[in-house]
């Protein structure tokens, strides 16, 4: 199993400004992942976080709201860009196991933006 | 990708076993089936997967019909702890090699009840 640490846990900010969020995984890992949880929703890939290139994102989400670093093989950040209310979610990351066959999650980022 | 259909909600009383249907029918040959649970305020769980034989775990059971357009879950004796929202997701490929991502759907609720 990997363990995953995400920082910060929860944050309140202020419509406008940016939040980074931290994942780090305790053993190296080929894929990281993240998602985003709107309240009283499923979850919702944003993209494929790639070590040494670009994330891959999905459907209706882009680099410019969204940038992702992966410099290396256990480590992440999300950033959350010019914050909206519309923004406020729970954000988790998540990696592939060794052998790719199960996704472990982090804890998640709660995230309320005023 | 493929899709996943799962009742919005179920119940159960606690001791007994708990039964949660997964219809895909649009599922390709080399996809798997895999099964996570969140529950409340925590990142989802890893429950179980399989590709075409039923598979059992000390979690649960997993079924998979004979044409893979349908499995089921099963919790043999359920617990109140095992209150949570169950995700039957199809893994599918992302991008080439052997990499792969989940997409979620709306999932089942599972209350069992004393």
């Amino acid at each position: 199993s990997a363990v995953i640490s995400q920082k910060p846990s929860r944050d309140i900010c202020q419509r406008g400004t940016s939040l980074t969020i931290q994942c780090q995984v305790d053993s190296q890992v080929t894929m990281m992942f993240w998602y985003r949880q709107q309240p009283g929703q499923s979850l919702t890939l944003i993209a494929t976080a790639n070590q040494g290139s670009e994330a891959t994102y999905e459907s209706g989400f882009v680099i410019d709201k969204f940038p992702i670093s992966r410099p290396n093989l256990t480590f992440s950040t999300l950033t959350v860009s010019n914050m909206s209310p519309e923004d406020s979610s729970i954000y988790l990351c998540s990696v592939m196991g060794r052998m790719n066959t199960e996704a472990f999650f982090g804890q998640g980022t709660r995230l309320t933006v005023v | 990708d493929a899709k996943t259909t799962q009742p919005p909600s179920m119940d159960c009383a606690e001791g007994r076993a708990a039964n949660l249907p997964c219809n895909h029918s649009t599922i390709s040959g080399n996809e798997y089936v895999y099964w996570y649970r969140q529950i409340h305020s925590q990142g989802p769980q890893y429950i179980i997967h399989g590709l075409k034989n039923n598979e059992t775990n000390e979690m649960a059971s997993l079924i998979i019909t004979e044409d893979r357009k349908s499995s089921t879950l099963i919790l043999p004796h359920a617990t109140l702890r095992d209150t949570a929202v169950y995700y039957c997701i199809v893994r599918v490929a992302a991008g080439g090699g052997s990499n792969y991502k989940l997409t979620f759907g709306k999932g089942t609720l599972l209350t069992v009840n004393p």
